[in-house]
């Protein structure tokens, strides 16, 4: 079975700085696919990046950008100058390629401080 | 293009009542798959369908059913409903299987269900 742990619960930011955001997740797959996805107050969730397990080299959109460590089952989301529309609930999300169902983690609640 | 759509925005219901939702996938996607958000929780995979077939069930019991339409979109049904059915219930899109290629999955606004 697969697991996906988002070990803070909340998180603040002041706009304009640096935050990262830790996931891990645990599985016994070799190719599978890693996601973080956006969820403002009451809106729709949107996807941030994605990450293919076979490439070695990092996903980045933008100010978003992730940090893979595969050995460690790590996939950690770094936000650069972050802004209040940052502000927000993140999932990490994980999905096998043999796999039919995503699984996320509990999220973090990032709120970007004027 | 309209991104996916569901339907109803908001449902209240009793205990024992049954409901329908309703999704609409992103043109030219094959794929849906709906998920429960509990309150402060990630969504939990409800079912995928793909070609109007089931292709993935989640830990869910036999209340829950599912089918997808020619055109492929798409309904959730909760039979028998339990106050701990009251969530967010997403729908969410892709062009092909979810997972054979890692296809990004688009999420609708969600149906947010309340049981009393």
């Amino acid at each position: 079975a697969q697991t996906v742990t988002q070990s803070q619960p909340e998180m603040s930011v002041q706009e304009a700085e640096t935050v990262t955001l830790s996931c891990t997740y645990d599985t016994s797959e070799n190719n599978y696919y890693l996601f973080w996805y956006k969820q403002p107050p009451s809106r729709q969730m949107i996807l941030v990046i994605r990450q293919e397990a076979y490439k070695q080299q990092n996903a980045t959109e933008n100010r978003f950008s992730v940090n893979f460590q595969k050995a460690a089952k790590s996939f950690s989301l770094k936000i650069s100058d972050s802004q209040l529309g940052d502000t927000a609930m993140y999932f990490c999300a994980f999905i096998a390629n043999t796999g039919n169902q995503f699984y996320f983690g509990t999220g973090t609640s990032l709120t970007v401080i004027p | 293009d309209a991104g996916v759509t569901q339907s109803p925005t908001h449902l209240i219901k009793t205990r024992g009542q049954h409901v329908t939702l309703r999704c609409s996938p992103i043109s030219g996607h094959k794929s849906v798959s709906w998920y429960q958000q509990v309150l402060g929780q990630g969504p939990q995979f409800i079912f995928q369908y793909y070609e109007k077939e089931e292709r993935g069930r989640g830990n869910f019991p036999d209340r829950f059913s599912a089918r997808q339409f020619p055109n492929y979109s798409s309904e959730l049904n909760v039979n028998a409903l339990l106050l701990g059915d009251s969530a967010l219930y997403l729908c969410a899109s892709s062009s092909r299987l979810a997972g054979g290629l890692g296809d990004t999955q688009y999420f609708g606004p969600g149906t947010r269900l309340t049981v009393l």
